[in-house]
């Protein structure tokens, strides 16, 4: 079945500065990217997804990277605020089905 | 507003005791999922459904049982709980917008 990996486990940043969460995946099947952020105590939410006909998508300061040949995606966050501070997690969907499969998570802590 | 509603939200059980976690839509929403969440080890899936009456087993189904007799609700059964079993629980409803999930229930069996 499909593997997923994701680094780092654990990121800080300065407020300011860029934050970049990569994912791996194996099926090369897989055609939807999503990233879900996690606020301590709540639930999931969607805050950018990609679609493998597509190798990058924005949306103001987020952004998502696909490299099919590679089978890795990355999050981008620029201009990082307190309010980033969360885990975040990649997903990935293949064709099969709708089996989603998540990334372990990332803790990103940005420092005032 | 368009949300998943599950209950409750949180539950302490006893080992044994035979418990549902209910899941309710409002989207009309046809596939729907129960997930996992452990401390580094992300959301595995347990179940998920693609329509009424259609499930399957995702990656960690075992000790779990789901129903879906109507398109808006989908419950987790737990009918043995046991403490492997003490977890935070999502459960999602997938739509145009990828999925959306409940606000969460956590379990705790002794």
């Amino acid at each position: 079945g499909e593997n997923v990996e994701q680094h780092p486990s654990t990121l800080s940043v300065q407020e300011g500065d860029s934050a970049v969460i990569k994912c791996t995946y194996s099926d090369s099947a897989s055609n939807y990217f999503p990233w879900y952020k996690q606020e301590l105590g709540k639930r999931p939410q969607l805050i950018i997804d990609i679609r493998s006909n597509v190798g990058e998508k924005k949306d103001q300061r987020i952004a998502v990277t696909l490299n099919k040949t590679a089978k890795h995606f990355s999050l981008h966050i620029t201009e990082t605020q307190p309010e980033d501070s969360a885990v975040y997690f990649c997903a990935v969907l293949n064709n099969y089905g709708q089996n989603f499969v998540f990334g372990p998570g990332t803790r990103l802590s940005v420092l005032p | 507003e368009a949300q998943v509603t599950q209950n409750p939200r949180y539950l302490i059980t006893v080992t044994g005791k035979k418990l549902t976690v209910t899941c309710s839509q409002n989207m009309n929403h046809e596939y729907m999922s129960w997930y996992r969440q452990d401390p580094g080890l992300g959301l595995r899936q347990i179940y998920y459904s693609m329509n009424v009456e259609v499930t399957d087993k995702g990656d960690v189904p075992e000790g779990y049982k789901v129903s879906r007799k109507e398109k808006r609700n989908f419950p987790l059964i737990l009918e043995s709980p046991s403490p492997n079993q003490t977890s935070l629980y999502f459960c999602a409803s997938w739509g145009n917008y990828g999925y959306t999930f409940g606000s969460g229930t956590r379990l705790t069996v002794v």
